[in-house]
């Protein structure tokens, strides 16, 4: 049973923007589960975005922004770009332990 | 810049054991937590350990709970998991990564592991 919920799948324009949510079947996400977000490309490791809810690592670009919405944790991106398609993840801690969502696949069309 | 390294990835036959490794540098080691995460083919990410930063805590995976042990060597730089009794089920890249909640998480590059006869 997945405990974190995300889109199994997305399809924006280029130039468009597009919300993934990662929710818990647990309750509400909060500040306190530390959301994560992860990109990751065929046959690369995930690569880090987004941690502590909204705060952008130093390579990860403006587009990109992390918050809590709705009871779920987001990420939205603007401006989308043709690189950006991509699997996301999103990192949840719990429990001294870390919970992954499934996984959004981003498609730009 | 922070590097994870890992390594000891390879085939091995169901019910074999394998160490993988990971070489930190670029930070003080000693001070983070560490986790092992896989992500078996065509699949999700899936977190399988931690151990903080003196190696007193540990916690798993029930999945992997009782099969693997996650260590660590502050002197080398160099976090480690011990896999015994593997299955098919096991095979995946395995990926080292550094906690942090106010600095953010860093990934190595992953090391596959294939677990086959």
């Amino acid at each position: 049973q997945t405990v974190v919920t995300q889109e199994p799948s997305l399809t924006v324009s280029p130039g468009g923007t597009v919300t993934l949510t990662c929710g818990f079947i647990t309750g509400a996400v909060t500040s306190a589960y530390y959301p994560n977000w992860l990109q990751q490309k065929p046959g690369q490791a995930p690569r880090a975005l987004i941690y502590d809810t909204g705060t952008r690592h130093s390579w990860t670009p403006a587009r990109f922004s992390g918050s809590l919405l709705g009871g779920k944790a987001a990420l939205t991106l603007s401006g989308v770009q043709p690189e950006d398609e991509a699997d996301y993840y999103c990192l949840l801690y719990y429990g001294g332990a870390w919970v992954f969502g499934g996984g959004t696949k981003l498609t730009v069309l | 810049e922070v590097q994870l390294v890992e390594s000891g990835g390879g085939l091995v036959q169901p019910g074999g054991s394998l160490r993988l490794s990971c070489t930190a540098s670029g930070f003080t080691f000693s001070d983070y937590w560490m986790h092992w995460v896989r992500q078996a083919p065509g699949k999700g990410l899936m977190w399988v350990s931690r151990i903080n930063s003196d190696g007193g805590s540990t916690t798993y995976a029930d999945s992997v709970k009782g099969r693997f042990t996650i260590s660590r060597d502050n002197a080398k730089n160099t976090l480690y998991l011990q896999m015994n009794s593997l299955g098919v089920e096991d095979t995946a890249v395995y990926y080292c990564a550094r906690d942090s909640t106010t600095t953010g998480i860093y990934w190595g590059q992953g090391t596959l592991v294939t677990v086959s006869s």
